[in-house]
């Protein structure tokens, strides 16, 4: 089973700012790799899937990188909007299995 | 607009059986994965359980045997079918469109599931 770990669990940052979150695969996922957002009694939206193409709607200042086992989710110039948890996901391998990482959240500094 | 409505949730004392049900509009249903995610309150995400365009399914370990995943076309409709439930097994599911290759692009609402005596 390929195990998810996101760092840190919480970044305080402040608004204007960038942020950058980690997420590291105890195997390698390839760019298989999803980042989603969540606020507070929402469902998770989806951010960027194959570890750095954006989803519809999504933001420039939201960007992925990363293959294999490391990944990185940045976000340039925080808006008040952006302060929520965000989650990473892979879904590599076969048969299909889908796994997230426990979150990262993005709070106001 | 492309909407996703889960339905179903309640109270259930352990050991017993709930019926998910997710109705899904404003795509082709036929042509999208689907998934099963649900979230403890306070905690974080775990994928439950996925269905295939062919029906194929797919299950981590902590509810193989116990949910299984279906889909009916026709109606537009997803389901997870949970039995032998545990007080673990609390949270909100969620269902998501999960097209192959680009992670989770669609989630519905929620429903909550308590398992508690």
């Amino acid at each position: 089973e390929i195990v998810m770990t996101q760092s840190p669990a919480t970044l305080s940052v402040s608004p204007g700012e960038r942020a950058t979150l980690s997420c590291r695969a105890s195997q390698s996922v390839s760019s298989n790799l999803a980042w989603y957002q969540q606020k507070p009694g929402q469902a998770p939206r989806l951010l960027i899937y194959g570890a750095s193409t954006r989803a519809t709607g999504i933001p420039a200042r939201f960007s992925g990188s990363g293959s294999g086992t490391e990944f990185t989710l940045t976000i340039s110039s925080l808006q008040s909007e952006d302060f929520a948890v965000y989650y990473c996901q892979q879904y590599n391998n076969w048969p299909l299995m889908y796994t997230f990482g426990q979150g990262t959240k993005l709070e106001i500094k | 607009e492309v909407q996703l409505v889960e339905s179903g949730g309640g109270l259930v004392q352990p050991g017993g059986s709930l019926r998910l049900s997710c109705a899904a509009s404003g795509f082709t249903f036929s042509s999208y994965d689907m998934h099963w995610v649900r979230q403890a309150t306070g905690k974080g995400l775990e994928w439950v359980s996925a269905i295939g365009t062919a029906g194929d399914t797919y299950y981590p370990g902590s509810v193989k045997g116990r949910f299984t995943i279906s889909r009916e076309n026709a109606k537009n409709s997803l389901y997870l079918q949970m039995n032998s439930l545990r007080a673990g097994d609390t949270a909100v599911y969620y269902c998501a469109r999960g097209p192959s290759g680009t992670g989770m692009d669609v989630w519905g609402q929620g429903t909550t599931v308590t398992v508690s005596s």
